[in-house]
């Protein structure tokens, strides 16, 4: 089953960025997908194909991917990105074909 | 607008069945694949199962194998999931979740509100 790891809780003063890694075991070959879920609400994709934006995110969040780890990144950081974020990938020899991430806590100071 | 609405949720004993239903509009619905996306209570999102645009390919994570079925009607724009043998650890809120690619490896685009199924004597 592929694993992939967060790390649970990421701190971030208003205006400065913050980093969201996600580990996995040769990540850099999948594709990555990221998820954003406030407090009672449904996720909300943020960020596809590692790095692709949908439309209506604003460009202050950006992806990466590379070897064992993914990354999401969030520029000048604002009260209401405080949520939990997911990564994603397709995984056809798991026993989830979509495997999320542990999730990600980020918490605006 | 993409509106993805769950419904059918609710307390059930275990070892009973519920089906849950997600009524969808906004979008061509059998241009699309879907999927069903569960989060326990306080817990992390798991993946539940999925099924291409026509229906004819079907998925289930192991945890629910044997026990659920997935099912669309696309004529009603809307998805399906039976569930039996329902134990307590399928309780969470469970999220109707739309394809973004047209192939199985991909993501979700667009989530319903969820349909919370409770699973308790």
């Amino acid at each position: 089953s592929y694993v992939l790891t967060q790390p649970p809780s990421v701190s971030v003063a208003p205006g400065k960025t913050a980093r969201i890694t996600c580990g996995g075991n040769n990540i850099g070959s999948k594709s990555v997908h990221w998820y954003q879920q406030k407090p009672g609400q449904a996720p909300v994709l943020v960020i596809y194909y590692d790095s692709d934006r949908p439309s209506g995110i604003p460009e202050r969040f950006s992806g990466s991917n590379s070897g064992n780890t993914a990354t999401l990144t969030i520029s000048r950081v604002e009260a209401g990105d405080e949520a939990d974020y997911y990564c994603q990938v397709w995984d056809r020899s798991s026993d989830h074909l979509y495997v999320f991430g542990t999730g990600t806590k980020v918490t605006v100071l | 607008d993409v509106q993805l609405v769950e419904s059918g949720g609710g307390v059930i004993r275990p070892g009973g069945s519920l089906r849950l239903s997600c009524a969808t509009s906004g979008f061509t619905f059998d241009d699309y694949g879907m999927s069903w996306v569960r989060q326990a209570p306080g817990k992390g999102l798991e993946w539940v199962s999925g099924i291409n645009w026509t229906g004819g390919s079907t998925g289930y994570a192991d945890s629910v194998k044997g026990r659920f079925t997935i099912s669309r009607d696309n004529a009603k724009n809307s998805l399906y999931l039976q569930m039996s043998s329902l134990r307590a650890d399928d309780t969470a809120l469970y999220y109707c979740a739309r394809w973004g690619g047209s192939s199985w490896n991909n993501w979700f685009d667009s989530w319903g509100q969820g349909t919370l199924v409770t699973v308790s004597s």
